[in-house]
């Protein structure tokens, strides 16, 4: 089973910031919490991913909270492409080992709408 | 990051048949994971391949059902063996990054079983 919860859907307005909640209180001290959003038909696709610190990169920012039991996935300036279902996967990083599988819940549909 | 094609992109089979799907990376990778994504679910992880060793199979998966070869280092396959119409679903293959860990995801290939 997924070690994450998320809400099932959100909805975010074009040109909002969007805020997606991620809990996942039973984290252990050598996982990762990954993003990644599928969008309708395709594969899905790495957003970011951060283990104790803030991250921040071209498409989105990490924030977790400093006991790690939760996080937020923010897009800061959410466009009709963001739409998608977004997933919160906490894993092992490193080679091998059933660990370091991803293991995905149902995520979050965000729609957003202009 | 990996660009990974699959084909098919899509087939309809009729039951009993099987169904081979190859997935090709465009940089030399350790592992490869095969993914089944049921009608309106998550991702479901079936097995990990590894070049020049046997695939590692996740519960409810057997290799007589989902066979898989791993010939180098750029290229996988997997068979769908006499399929039902229950095996209908989008099939994705995906590369891990050597450095990060992020994995990166096919586009898929949709499988209907009439």
């Amino acid at each position: 089973d997924a070690k994450t919860t998320q809400p099932p859907s959100m909805d975010c307005a074009e040109g909002r910031a969007a805020n997606l909640p991620c809990n996942h209180s039973t984290i252990s001290g050598n996982e990762y919490v990954y993003w990644y959003r599928q969008i309708h038909s395709q594969g899905p696709q790495y957003i970011i991913h951060g283990l104790k610190n803030n991250e921040t990169n071209e498409m989105a920012s990490l924030i977790i909270t400093e006991d790690r039991k939760s996080s937020t996935l923010i897009l800061p300036h959410a466009t009709l492409r963001d739409t998608a279902v977004y997933y919160c996967i906490v894993r092992v990083a490193n080679y091998g080992g059933s660990q370091g599988n991803l293991i995905f819940g149902k995520g979050t549909k965000l729609s957003v709408k202009p | 990051s990996a660009v990974i094609s699959q084909k098919p992109s899509r087939d309809i089979c009729q039951r009993g048949t099987s169904l081979t799907i190859q997935c090709q990376v465009d940089s030399q990778v350790t592992m490869m994971f095969w993914y089944r994504q049921q009608p309106g679910q998550s991702l479901t992880l079936i097995a990990t391949a590894n070049q020049g060793s046997e695939a590692t199979y996740e519960s409810g998966f057997v290799i007589d059902k989902f066979p898989i070869s791993r010939p180098n280092l750029t290229f996988s396959t997997l068979t769908v063996s006499n399929m039902s119409p229950e095996d209908s679903s989008i099939y994705l293959c995906s590369v891990e990054s050597g450095i990060t860990y992020e994995q990166y995801f096919g586009p898929g290939t949709r499988l209907t079983v009439t």
